[in-house]
């Protein structure tokens, strides 16, 4: 089965608020974390990534946590917008391993307006 | 420099028929992946393919399914005598290089539908 899930499959936020995902995984080996965006009939998006001697990185609006001691990571939206309604995925992969993403399930972010 | 493109974007295909997947990666990319996912799901690694040779297939069911991306065309996804389980989105990347070393980008998808 897949090493990489999810707490929540749903998340409603009001438009302007911050947002939290977060993901966890179980393969204590991976070494790189990627964020997909993934909208209503359309392929994964590459949002943001980070590796794992890192443990915040930042993007445009976007930041992602790392937490290595309990295999735990997140990605925060900030000022989220109605365009920000998606299914978002966590993805790992072992870099000295098999070189494939490992994707979780996903959670469903509603922005409300 | 157009992004992966798949095709078909739909297709149907009653039970016992074969489904054939094309997917062209970006231009100059070597590495292939495929992924299926089902309704409400996450991506479900099958198989890793780099120009002529599968890399690893580990996902990939033992029977009916096949893949290759030979020297020159688009790599093909085949699914043989389909049935109603197989209907899923599937999902194809390109890399330039491995994974961990750059970015994997995806196409649309194709939405096999088996009726």
């Amino acid at each position: 089965g897949e090493s990489v899930g999810l707490h929540l499959p749903t998340l409603s936020v009001q438009e302007g608020d911050n947002s939290i995902i977060n993901c966890a995984y179980s393969n204590s080996a991976s070494d790189y974390f990627i964020w997909y965006k993934q909208e209503s009939g359309k392929g994964p998006q590459f949002i943001i990534d980070i590796r794992s001697n890192m443990d915040k990185r930042q993007g445009q609006r976007v930041t992602v946590l790392l937490n290595k001691t309990v295999k735990h990571l997140s990605l925060q939206i900030a000022a989220t917008q109605p365009g920000d309604s998606a299914v978002y995925f966590c993805a790992e992969i072992e870099i000295q391993g098999a070189q494939k993403l490992v994707f979780g399930q996903g959670t469903r972010l509603t922005i409300n307006p | 420099n157009a992004g992966v493109m798949q095709n078909p974007r739909h297709l149907v295909r009653r039970r016992g028929q074969e489904a054939r997947l094309r997917c062209s990666p970006m231009k100059g990319h070597s590495h292939v992946y495929w992924y299926r996912q089902l309704p409400e799901e996450g991506l479900k690694f099958m198989v890793y393919l780099q120009k002529e040779n599968i890399i690893d297939e580990s996902g990939m069911p033992k029977e009916r399914f096949s893949a290759e991306f030979p020297k020159e065309g688009p790599s093909i996804l085949r699914i043989q005598q389909v049935v109603r389980g197989d209907s899923a989105a599937y999902f194809c990347a390109s890399s330039l290089q491995q994974v961990a070393n750059t970015e994997a980008f995806f196409g649309q998808g194709t939405r096999l539908t088996v009726v």
